[in-house]
Parts: structure tokens; C-alpha cells; sequence
């Protein structure tokens, strides 16, 4: 199993909206709505920010959203702000035969 | 509150071994699946492995005959055995909770420092 693709690097200014892509490919992204997505600051543990695809755990923002079409799927974050400065990362169950789970290389997002 | 916190990292020389420990607390630990995942220095997330709640175990090929996962659900504890380590295994090793959807991890430990190194 690869690992999901993800641009390394994107980058807004505050109030502006920004996408993340992750592009896996049949037998992961493409084949399960269990995608997720993952928000790291730096020295930090990742915390979930959507799952299956585009649900958002309690107390995340709404101006945090995914979607998903075909192997890729996507993270959308609406009215930037400085604090959504960190490393994203996208993670998909992967199991065919068996339990598999594949990250995204993950995507440092820069708030000008 | 729901917690996990990681033990048990340190330095090892290649070819030795070392056993991480995970705690949990603020949740019924039995009744959740869950993860390894380890991040090298400046690197990517990786998943290392998963144990469900019947002691089922799954692993990625690149550590699949190396590491053991297990869990003591009367000590809320979770386990990675490492043998057979090795430099590209030096990283911050996570638990992780899985969030009754596959492959969601929901609560995260702080992470414990593993370095292989002579």
C-alpha cells in the first residue's frame, strides 16, 4: 500500500478559503467513505478534525469541511485564521482482505 | 477526562528491543479498537498497528514480524513490543483510540520517543 498523496504545501491569508487534496486510489479512498482528516501543530499530537469523509467531531469549526469525489478526497477551511496554522494530514481506511490503514504525506498550510 | 499517555520510549541499539506502554483513562478502554502510529523527525504520519477489541491484530508490512501489539483491558493498558529495531524505526510512537469508525482515531496520546542508534 502507497501512502495517499497530499500537496505539501498550501498556503491563504486570513478570511480566505483554502483546499487540501488527497488522492489515493481504488482499493482506499476510492473504495470507502472512511476518509479522515488530522490537524498537527508543531511539537503536538494530531487532533481529528473530520471523518468518514466530511463529519466533524464535536467542537471542531464549521468553517472545517470535506468532501470526497472518485480517489480523492478534500479539506476545505473557510474564513482562515492564524491559529489554523499547522500540518494536515488525511488518513483513509484501506482493508480489503484485511484491517489497513494509509496515510497522506501530509500538507503544511501557512496562513500569510 | 479521556486520556491515553505513552511510556517506555528510549534509546536502543539496532537489533535490541523495547516495549511500549499506553494508559488509558475517561473511557471504557475494552470497548475500543486501537492504534500504534509513529511519526520520524520532520515526517509523515504512519500507522504501525491496530488491535481490535477481541485481541485481533493487524499490522503494515513494514513492521509486520517485528512488532506485537496487545492490550490488558484490566489494567486499561495497551502494548507495542518492538524487536528487531532498526534507524528507520527512530520516531515518536502514538496510541491512538479508534473511533468505531474504521481507521478513526478520535483521542491521541502525547507520544513516547523511540531512537534506534549505535
Amino acid at each position: 500500500q502507497s501512502a495517499l498523496t497530499q500537496p505539501a504545501s498550501v498556503s491563504g491569508s486570513p478570511g480566505q478559503s483554502i483546499t487540501i487534496s488527497c488522492t489515493g486510489t481504488s482499493s482506499d479512498v476510492g473504495s470507502y467513505n472512511l476518509v479522515s482528516w488530522y490537524q498537527q501543530h508543531p511539537g503536538k499530537a494530531p487532533k481529528l478534525m473530520i471523518y468518514e469523509g466530511s463529519k466533524r467531531p464535536s467542537g471542531v469549526s464549521n468553517r472545517f469541511s470535506g468532501s470526497k469525489s472518485g480517489n480523492t478526497a478534500s479539506l476545505t477551511i473557510s474564513g482562515l485564521q492564524a491559529e489554523d496554522e499547522a500540518d494536515y494530514y488525511c488518513c483513509s481506511y484501506a482493508g480489503s482482505s484485511t484491517f489497513y490503514v494509509v496515510f497522506g504525506g501530509g500538507t503544511k498550510l501557512t496562513v500569510l | 477526562e479521556v486520556q491515553l499517555v505513552e511510556s517506555g520510549g528510549g534509546l536502543v541499539q539496532p537489533g535490541g528491543s523495547l516495549r511500549l506502554s499506553c494508559a488509558a483513562s475517561g473511557f471504557t478502554f475494552s470497548s475500543y479498537d486501537m492504534h500504534w502510529v509513529r511519526q520520524a523527525t520532520g515526517k509523515g504520519l504512519e500507522w504501525v498497528s491496530a488491535i481490535g477489541t477481541a485481541g485481533d491484530t493487524y499490522y503494515p508490512g513494514s513492521v509486520k514480524g517485528r512488532f506485537t501489539i496487545s492490550r490488558e483491558n484490566a489494567k486499561n493498558s495497551l502494548y507495542l513490543q518492538m524487536n528487531s529495531l532498526r534507524a528507520g524505526d527512530t520516531a515518536v510512537y502514538y496510541c491512538a483510540r479508534d473511533g468505531a469508525v474504521a481507521g478513526t482515531m478520535d483521542v491521541w496520546g502525547k507520544g513516547t520517543t523511540v531512537t534506534v542508534s549505535s
